[in-house]
């Protein structure tokens, strides 16, 4: 029973426009979602996360979006960068719940 | 500062084999994760500990797998017998008290069992 769902295998993205990471979660339990970054050969790194209270969080030029009642969330990144190629991994937690729940991944690679 | 540090980076072993993993957590890091990541199921958790204690172990797949921690600084995962399916990256993660919900990993270390 996959929690939460990364439809997309890859995606490939001009540099410097947007690239959209998509993902689904089935859990209504979960309060808090997180993204991370994975580089081959390296483990995932934090990127953003975004509360269940918050449609939206930025941090530079990354944006996710929450919408509960889709179960959806999604990033943003504007402009895309050579540096952001990478596989993204979405995650879930419940509340009071230490442990994240990640999807699949996503692999973006930026085309010059 | 040091991150989380796995060892063996890699392991290759023939099927039937015990194989250990090893994690040493960042410092002052209360909670430690196992997690096994696949092509097909992405990054699943295995197990993990709060002060050394397992919380959460219904990721192991089977009994072939054990992790211990006996102390704060250190835990191991074992795989006895090993098997091919059990070919993946397996990291290990670890956070801190009231940590925000971010967790930090490990490079990971490779598995191939022939």
């Amino acid at each position: 029973d996959q929690q939460v769902k990364q439809n997309s295998p890859s995606l490939s993205v001009q540099e410097g426009r947007i690239s959209i990471l998509n993902c689904d979660y089935t859990n209504s339990m979960f309060d808090y979602f997180l993204w991370y970054k994975k580089y081959p050969a390296e483990g995932p790194t934090f990127l953003i996360s975004i509360s269940s209270i918050k449609d939206k969080n930025e941090d530079g030029r990354f944006t996710v979006f929450l919408n509960k009642s889709a179960k959806h969330l999604s990033l943003h990144i504007v402009p895309s960068q050579p540096g952001d190629s990478a596989v993204y991994f979405c995650a879930g937690r419940g509340e009071g719940n230490e442990k994240l729940t990640f999807g699949t991944g996503t692999r973006l690679t930026i085309i010059p | 500062d040091a991150g989380v540090i796995q060892s063996p980076r890699h392991e290759v072993t023939e099927m039937g084999q015990e194989v250990t993993l090893r994690c040493k957590p960042i410092s002052g890091h209360n909670s430690l994760f196992w997690y096994r990541q696949t092509m097909m199921r992405g990054l699943e958790l295995l197990i993990y500990f709060n002060n050394n204690v397992p919380i959460d172990d219904s990721g192991m797949p089977e009994d072939r797998f054990s992790a211990k921690m006996p102390n704060a600084s250190f835990s191991t995962l074992k795989i006895q017998p090993s098997e091919p399916r059990d070919s993946a990256v397996y990291f290990c993660a670890s956070s801190p008290v009231r940590s925000g919900n971010t967790i930090y990993f490990g490079e990971g270390s490779w598995l191939t069992v022939v």
